[in-house]
């Protein structure tokens, strides 16, 4: 079973679009991250929830936007692509924000053209 | 601001090696610190994961050692493999004021190449 599991894998779309990314996670965690990976495949934390509060916006544009609807979702929304924003984006989850182990989810390949 | 980076960035190895990876963080405030393995085109698979408070830890041929005061890490594999080809990526979870954030620094990790 998929324990943090993250939708499309593959995205490719226009510059200016709107798009989402979901996540869930089935580990009973009750903290969620978005991370993204760059071309030169650093990887950065975007938001940080806790019981669908946000803890963490590490100075992320406001293009996008991440929803909590419960404790096992958060997706990403991104309004208005730009090609800066292609890259590879990591739903994550654990217990305690961070305390424990993070477990990822397999990514999210966007491309923006 | 933490700062995390990994000496090799890249190491190929014949099969049956024994290698040691590098990992040192700027900032030695920190909650834990996790070692990640990261197949192409694939997510990220925890192998470790070391406590502040923890000098080291072992799973099977792994073993992760953490010097916090020092600011350094790092993994031991025994008996390398060819599936053990892998990007291993080392990161520091912050610790601020006793509370975790969930924050992680990764560094840009080491591509390992195990040849038969």
């Amino acid at each position: 079973d998929t324990a943090v599991s993250q939708t499309p894998k593959y995205l490719v779309t226009q510059m200016g679009n709107d798009k989402s990314i979901k996540c869930e996670q089935n580990l009973g965690h009750d903290t969620m991250y978005w991370y993204k990976q760059d071309s030169k495949k650093f990887l950065k934390i975007m938001f940080s929830y806790n019981n669908k509060e946000l803890i963490i916006n590490e100075t992320v544009p406001n293009r996008f936007s991440p929803k909590s609807p419960d404790k096992a979702h958060l997706n990403l929304h991104i309004n208005s692509l730009e090609l800066g924003d292609s890259a590879v984006y990591f739903c994550a989850s654990s217990h305690k924000s961070g305390g424990n182990t993070i477990y990822f989810g397999e990514g999210s390949w966007l491309t923006v053209v | 601001k933490q700062e995390v980076t990994q000496i090799p960035a890249a190491l190929s190895v014949p099969e049956g090696e024994n290698l040691v990876l590098n990992c040192s963080f700027t900032d030695s405030a920190i909650y834990n610190l996790q070692w990640f393995r990261q197949d192409p085109g694939k997510g990220l698979t925890s192998l470790l994961l070391i406590q502040s408070s923890q000098r080291e830890q072992t799973s099977g041929r792994l073993n992760a050692s953490l010097d916090k005061s020092s600011g350094r890490s790092t993994l031991y594999i025994a008996a390398s493999q060819p599936g053990d080809s892998a990007t291993y990526l080392c990161a520091v979870l912050a610790n601020a004021g006793g509370t975790s954030y969930g924050k992680l620094t990764f560094g840009q990790g080491t591509i390992l190449t195990v040849h038969p």
